[in-house]
C-alpha cells in the first residue's frame, strides 16, 4: 500500500525567503504526482501535475520535481510571499489505478 | 465556467437524519470523485465515478451512496447520518488519468 510522508508539517517563513517542501512515498509505480493548495475554509486548487516520464514542472515561482527512484518529491517556492501562506498537499495517482492518493499537507506560514 | 460546484456549503443534521449532498460541473470531466476531509487524517476517497453510469467505492465508503445522474451531475447520499460523518466533503472531477483534478469548494457537514 502506498504510502505518503509530507514533511514538515508545519513551517513559518520569513517574506522573500526560498523554501522546500518535501514529500516522499513508499511505492515507485507512480501514474503522475500533483501538488495541491489548500486556503481555510476552501477547497484544493491544483499548482502543479508532473506525468511519472518528467522530472520536474515549473509554475511562475512554483518548481515542483520528482524522483522516483528515491521516492521523493519537492515543491520550491521561491521568493515567498504572505500570500502563499496556506496548506500544501501532494497526491499520487498510481500506475494500477487512477485514484488520488493524498499526503497530510504542510502548513506554511510566510510572516510579512 | 462555473467549475465544480457543491451545494449546500453547510449543513447540520441530527443523528439519524439523512440528506444528499450535490455536486455539479460543467468542465467535460469524464471521472468524478467524492472525498471526505478530517483533522489529522487527511484527504480520503468514499466513491467514484470513472464514466458516466459507473461507480466504485473508495477507501471509505460504508455509510455512503453515490449517483451519477449524468456526466455532470454526482450526489453523495447519507441515508442514515452517524456523527462519525461529521467532516468536511469535497467533490472533484478530471477527464482523464493524465489531466488535473478540479475540486469544488467543499460542504462543511456536522452531525449531533
Amino acid at each position: 500500500k502506498q504510502e505518503v510522508t509530507q514533511i514538515p508539517a508545519a513551517l513559518s517563513v520569513p517574506e522573500g525567503e526560498n523554501l522546500v517542501l518535501n514529500c516522499s512515498f513508499t511505492d515507485s509505480a507512480i501514474y503522475n504526482l500533483q501538488w495541491f493548495r489548500q486556503d481555510p475554509g476552501k477547497g484544493l486548487t491544483s499548482l502543479l501535475l508532473i506525468q511519472s516520464s518528467q522530472r520536474e514542472q515549473t509554475s511562475g515561482r512554483l518548481n515542483a520535481s520528482l524522483d522516483k527512484s528515491s521516492g521523493r518529491s519537492t515543491l520550491y517556492i521561491a521568493a515567498s510571499q504572505p500570500g502563499d501562506s496556506a496548506t500544501y498537499l501532494c497526491a499520487f495517482v498510481m500506475d494500477s489505478s487512477y485514484k488520488l492518493i493524498f499526503g497530510s499537507g504542510t502548513r506554511l506560514l510566510v510572516r510579512p | 465556467n462555473a467549475g465544480v460546484t457543491q451545494t449546500p456549503k453547510f449543513q447540520v443534521l441530527k443523528t439519524g437524519q439523512s440528506m444528499t449532498l450535490q455536486c455539479a460541473q460543467d468542465m467535460n470531466h469524464n471521472s468524478m470523485y467524492w472525498y471526505r476531509q478530517d483533522p489529522g487524517m487527511g484527504l480520503r476517497l468514499i466513491y467514484y465515478s470513472a464514466s458516466e453510469g459507473t461507480t466504485d467505492k473508495g477507501e471509505v465508503p460504508n455509510g455512503y451512496n453515490v449517483s451519477r445522474l449524468n456526466k455532470r451531475e454526482f450526489s453523495l447520499r447519507l441515508e442514515s447520518a452517524a456523527p462519525s460523518q461529521t467532516s468536511v466533503y469535497f467533490c472533484a472531477g478530471d477527464r482523464g488519468r493524465t489531466d488535473t483534478q478540479y475540486f469544488g469548494p467543499g460542504t462543511r457537514l456536522t452531525v449531533l
